[in-house]
C-alpha cells in the first residue's frame, strides 16, 4: 500500500517566485496536515484538513502562504511570492482519526529560496 | 496557544547507555504521541498514550505518560546505534484536534 506522496521531493527556487508542494494522502485517510521543519523552529504545524475542511490553519505564516484540499486525494501548499526565510523542509501526513491516531508522514518537500 | 516543551534538545551517549527525553505541556493533553526521525528522513509513529499514569514498552523503549497528563517520557535502554535520530513527542489538546510537535531530543550514540 503506498504511503503519503509528496512532491518535488527537493526545489530550488528564487526569491518572488510561486512555488507550489503537493500531496496526496494515503487512500481513506481523513485527515490531513501540512508541516514545516527548520533547524530554528522544528516541526511546526502550518494547517489541518478534516474531510476536506481547513480546521485550524492558525499556524499559517502570513498571507503568501495558502493550503487547499479539492478533494480527498490531493492538496497543495502555496508560496506566492516565496521569500528565502520560507526555506525549509515541508512535510505532509495523513491519518485516520485527526490527531487522535497514528499521523503517516510522506518523505518531505525540501525548498530552497535563494 | 499550546506549546509542548522537549528536554533535552541533544543527548550524546556511549553505546549501551541508557537515555531519557521529557516532554512538559503548557496544557493538559487529551492523548501524546511519539515519533523518530532519522536523520534525512520522516518522522515515524513510535506509540500513542491516552490514559493518565499509563507505560507502555516496546523492547528497550519505555513510555510514560504523566498522571496530570501534562508531561511524558521515552527512556531507552542500552542504547544501540540504531537508536540515532531525533525523538519527537508531539501532544493533542484536544479542542482543535491538531498535533503540536515538541522541538525534539537529537540523540548520538557512540559505539
Amino acid at each position: 500500500d503506498a504511503g503519503v506522496i509528496q512532491s518535488p521531493r527537493h526545489e530550488v527556487t528564487e526569491m518572488g517566485q510561486e512555488v507550489t508542494l503537493r500531496c496526496k494522502p494515503i487512500s481513506g485517510h481523513n485527515s490531513l496536515f501540512w508541516y514545516r521543519q527548520t533547524m530554528m523552529r522544528g516541526l511546526e504545524l502550518l494547517i489541518y484538513f478534516n474531510n476536506n475542511v481547513p480546521i485550524d490553519d492558525s499556524g499559517m505564516p502570513e498571507d503568501r502562504f495558502s493550503a487547499k484540499m479539492p478533494n480527498a486525494s490531493f492538496s497543495t501548499l502555496k508560496i506566492q511570492p516565496s521569500e528565502p526565510r520560507d526555506s525549509a523542509v515541508y512535510f505532509c501526513a495523513s491519518s485516520l482519526q485527526g490527531a487522535v491516531g497514528e499521523l503517516f508522514f510522506g518523505e518531505g518537500s525540501r525548498l530552497t529560496v535563494l | 496557544g499550546q506549546q509542548v516543551m522537549q528536554i533535552p534538545q541533544y543527548q550524546h551517549v556511549q553505546e549501551g547507555e541508557d537515555f531519557t527525553t521529557y516532554c512538559n505541556s503548557s496544557t493538559t493533553l487529551s492523548n501524546i504521541q511519539w515519533y523518530k526521525q532519522r536523520p534525512g528522513g520522516h518522522p515515524v509513529f513510535l506509540i500513542q498514550l491516552v490514559k493518565s499514569g499509563e507505560v507502555k514498552k516496546q523492547k528497550r523503549l519505555t513510555f510514560q505518560f504523566g498522571e496530570a497528563k501534562k508531561n511524558s517520557s521515552l527512556h531507552i535502554t542500552a542504547t544501540q546505534t540504531t537508536d540515532v535520530g531525533t525523538y519527537f513527542c508531539a501532544g493533542n489538546g484536544g479542542s482543535q484536534g491538531n498535533l503540536i510537535f515538541g522541538k525534539g531530543t537529537k540523540l548520538s550514540v557512540k559505539p
